[in-house]
């Protein structure tokens, strides 16, 4: 079946624009994460929606980021007046997001690489 | 205390050799346990979840230590293809976010 789908896969940007990366999770999916990963680094946690609860911001860096979760399927991370340190892999991530352990897996889209000149 | 911790290596062995990562976790009532495999340039890909009686899959072996909090896993016979970074995942279960680790990285030499 269909998995994870970003898009732009890539974005280049000049600083102080705005920009939006969408993402598409499984069908059936409940819950949806938001991840950055700078060039050489870890996986930087952004956003968490599960189902309607009140999505789990914590990770949001400033208030230039947010992100919405339309009809509990796709989401689109919103970049406002870009720096250059925000370039880096953009990855959204669903999982089924019901209570059990096998159903916590992840599964990860192909990412959209932005670049801010 | 991080939440979740790796050793970020690198672990550099050569072909044929059996290597192990830990990986420990600070919140004692987290229910699921997962390792991934991210290579360069690609996104994470799920490699095994690790089971309280541990599991084995192929040359890959996961563990599960609850009263130590850590997690570990063994790759055995390494080969050049296993070259990657491999990232621990916990969940505290519910409906709580996970937390990924910020990964170890393999190489492996010929």
């Amino acid at each position: 079946g269909a998995g994870v789908s970003q898009s732009p896969s890539n974005k280049v940007t000049e600083k102080g624009k705005d920009v939006e990366l969408r993402c598409d999770p499984i069908s059936g999916h409940t819950a949806l994460y938001w991840y950055r990963q700078r060039l050489g680094q870890g996986l930087e946690f952004l956003i968490y929606f599960q189902g309607n609860s009140a999505p789990d911001k914590s990770g949001l860096p400033s208030d230039r980021f947010s992100a919405e979760r339309t009809g509990g399927s796709v989401s689109t991370l919103t970049i406002q007046r870009t720096q250059q340190e925000d370039s880096a892999v953009y990855l959204c991530a669903s999982s089924l997001g019901i209570r059990g352990t096998r159903t916590d897996t992840q599964y990860f889209g192909p990412g959209t690489r932005l670049t801010v000149l | 205390r991080k939440e979740v911790e790796q050793d970020p290596g690198p672990f550099n062995v050569p072909e044929g050799a059996t290597v192990a990562f830990n990986c420990t976790y600070s919140n004692s009532a987290s229910q699921s346990f997962f390792w991934y495999r991210q290579d360069c340039r690609k996104e994470p890909k799920l490699l095994m979840s690790v089971y309280s009686s541990g599991n084995e899959d192929g040359r890959f072996t996961a563990q599960l230590n609850r009263a130590s909090q850590y997690i570990s896993l063994l790759i055995r016979d390494s080969k050049l293809s296993d070259s990657a970074t491999y990232l621990c995942v916990v969940s505290p279960g519910g409906y709580q976010k996970v937390t990924f680790g910020t990964g170890t990285k393999l190489q492996v030499i010929p």
